[in-house]
């Protein structure tokens, strides 16, 4: 069974650093695209960036290239989100999703979500 | 500001049809697949058709998509209460390095 676990809610000050996980399981780590998406409360979906663990390949959005770093472990089948002086707007829902290049059959897996919380 | 344009919101009674549209340009719509993902309350979205208008397994032929030039549609036929959720349509990008974009949502409500 193909699984996207994220690590769990995190609250944390501005200025703080902070680095967020999702595990995949139940396929080739590598073989697939692993995109982050942002939610905002109350609000849609933001596509963030994209890194394919193979050969850590990494795409950005042009809204969030040089906010946000995202890497992979394919060691340890994770990949991650981090930011390094985190802002009250970074407060959000964060996805992972799985995506496959060659079938084109769309983020088909998601995680469970990583709350963030960041306030004073 | 989403890059792809979709109604706020949408609405329909048991049973009925409802269309749900999805505007967006040469660099996204016009030249790549389209993707549409379904929300429910509290939980991570969930994908719904791919490649314009297929569906993954387990998903009702109750939903359907098209595209026509730079827009695209999601149909919801028969429609039930579980239907009630935020769709999003998404496309790949070939502007700058290239990138996903979303619509910005419709909430679908079933009255």
């Amino acid at each position: 069974e193909v699984q996207l676990v994220q690590s769990g809610a995190e609250v944390k000050k501005p200025g703080e650093s902070l680095k967020i996980s999702c595990k995949g399981s139940g396929y080739s780590f590598t073989s697939y695209w692993i995109g982050w998406v942002r939610q905002m409360p109350g609000k849609g979906l933001e596509w963030m960036g994209i890194i394919y663990p193979g050969d850590s390949d990494t795409r950005y959005s042009p809204s969030f290239q040089g906010q946000v770093t995202i890497s992979a472990d394919k060691s340890i089948s994770t990949a991650y989100l981090q930011w390094s002086s985190l802002k009250a707007s970074d407060t959000a829902m964060y996805y992972c999703a799985r995506f496959d290049e060659v079938a084109a059959t769309g983020f088909d897996y998601w995680g469970q979500g990583t709350l963030v919380t960041v306030s004073s | 500001q989403s890059v792809l344009t979709q109604p706020p919101s949408a609405s329909g009674t048991p049973g009925q049809r409802v269309t749900i549209s999805c505007s967006g340009s040469s660099s996204n719509i016009g030249s790549n697949y389209v993707y549409w993902y379904q929300q429910l309350p509290g939980t991570a979205p969930k994908l719904l058709i791919y490649r314009n208008n297929q569906r993954p397994s387990g998903v009702p032929d109750r939903f359907s998509g098209s595209k026509s030039g730079t827009s695209a549609s999601l149909a919801i036929s028969g429609l039930r209460s579980e239907d009630e959720a935020d769709y999003y349509c998404a496309a790949w990008d070939d502007s700058l390095s290239g990138y996903w974009v979303f619509g910005g949502g419709t909430k679908l409500t079933v009255l």
